[in-house]
C-alpha cells in the first residue's frame, strides 16, 4: 500500500546532540511537510517542500533544518536539540495540482531529549 | 487569516451514546474542511473531508460531519460511540486555491466510559 513512513518511531538524544529524523513516501506526492506536535497540542507546521522549493514558517527556529534529496525522502535535522524540542514530529505529504489538497500523515517520531 | 476553533477541549461519553464534536472556522470563502483522529502515540488519520457539494459528508468508522455555511461550522457526529473511538480529534481547514497550509484546531480529547 502507498504510504508515508517515518523512522525511527522513537528517538532519544542528548541535549545539544544533533539528530536527524527521516520520512519517506510511496505516494509520489510533490509536497512534503514537517509538523511539530507537543503534548496535548495541535500539530504546528515547521516547513514544507513543494517539489524542491523549501518553504519555512516564519516562527520556525533556526535550529530546525530540512533536506529533500529526492521526491520520496525528506529529513528533519535538529542541530542542537534543547529540552523544549521534545515532541512528536509528524511528516505529511500531499499532491498540489489536483482538486484536493488532502494531506497524508505518517505515524510520527517521538523525540526525547535528555 | 483562517482559523479553526474547537470549543470543547475534553468530552466524555458513555459507550453507545451519540457524539457531536464542534468545529467552527473563520474564512471568507468556502474552505476545504477536514476531521482527523489521532490515537495516543500515533499519527493523524483522516476521518472525512468536505470540499463542495452535499453538505453532509460520510467518513470512515461510522462518522459523519455537516457543513453549515451560515454557522461557519463543520461538526463531527457519530450515532453510537465505541470504546475504540477514544482519541484526540482535530478539525482542520486548508485554503482553497492552492495554498499548502493546513490550519488545525486545538483538538478535542474524547474519553469513552464503559
Amino acid at each position: 500500500d502507498a504510504m508515508v513512513i517515518q523512522n525511527p518511531r522513537y528517538q532519544v538524544t542528548q541535549f545539544g546532540k544533533p539528530v536527524t529524523l527521516s520520512c519517506s513516501q510511496t505516494l509520489n506526492h510533490n509536497v512534503m511537510y514537517w509538523y511539530q506536535q507537543k503534548s496535548s497540542q495541535a500539530p504546528k507546521l515547521l516547513f514544507h517542500y513543494y517539489d524542491k522549493d523549501f518553504n519555512n514558517e516564519a516562527d520556525t527556529p533556526d535550529n530546525f533544518q530540512s533536506r529533500r534529496p529526492n521526491t520520496s525522502f525528506c529529513f528533519l535535522d535538529i542541530r542542537s536539540p534543547g529540552l523544549g524540542d521534545a515532541a512528536m514530529y509528524l511528516c505529511a505529504t500531499s499532491r498540489i495540482g489536483t482538486v484536493y489538497n488532502e494531506q497524508f500523515f505518517g505515524p510520527g517520531t517521538r523525540l526525547t531529549v535528555l | 487569516a483562517q482559523s479553526v476553533t474547537q470549543p470543547d477541549i475534553h468530552i466524555t461519553v458513555s459507550e453507545g451514546a451519540s457524539l457531536e464534536l464542534r468545529c467552527n472556522y473563520s474564512y471568507g470563502a468556502t474552505p476545504y474542511l477536514f476531521w482527523y483522529v489521532q490515537s495516543p502515540g500515533q499519527g493523524l488519520q483522516l476521518l472525512l473531508k468536505y470540499f463542495s457539494g452535499d453538505t453532509l459528508v460520510q467518513g470512515i468508522k461510522g462518522f459523519e460531519a455537516e457543513f453549515k455555511r451560515s454557522q461557519s461550522s463543520f461538526n463531527l457526529r457519530k450515532p453510537s460511540v465505541h470504546w475504540s473511538d477514544a482519541a484526540e480529534y482535530f478539525c482542520a481547514v486548508i485554503h482553497q486555491g492552492g495554498s499548502e497550509k493546513l490550519v488545525f484546531g486545538k483538538g478535542t480529547k474524547l474519553t469513552v466510559n464503559p
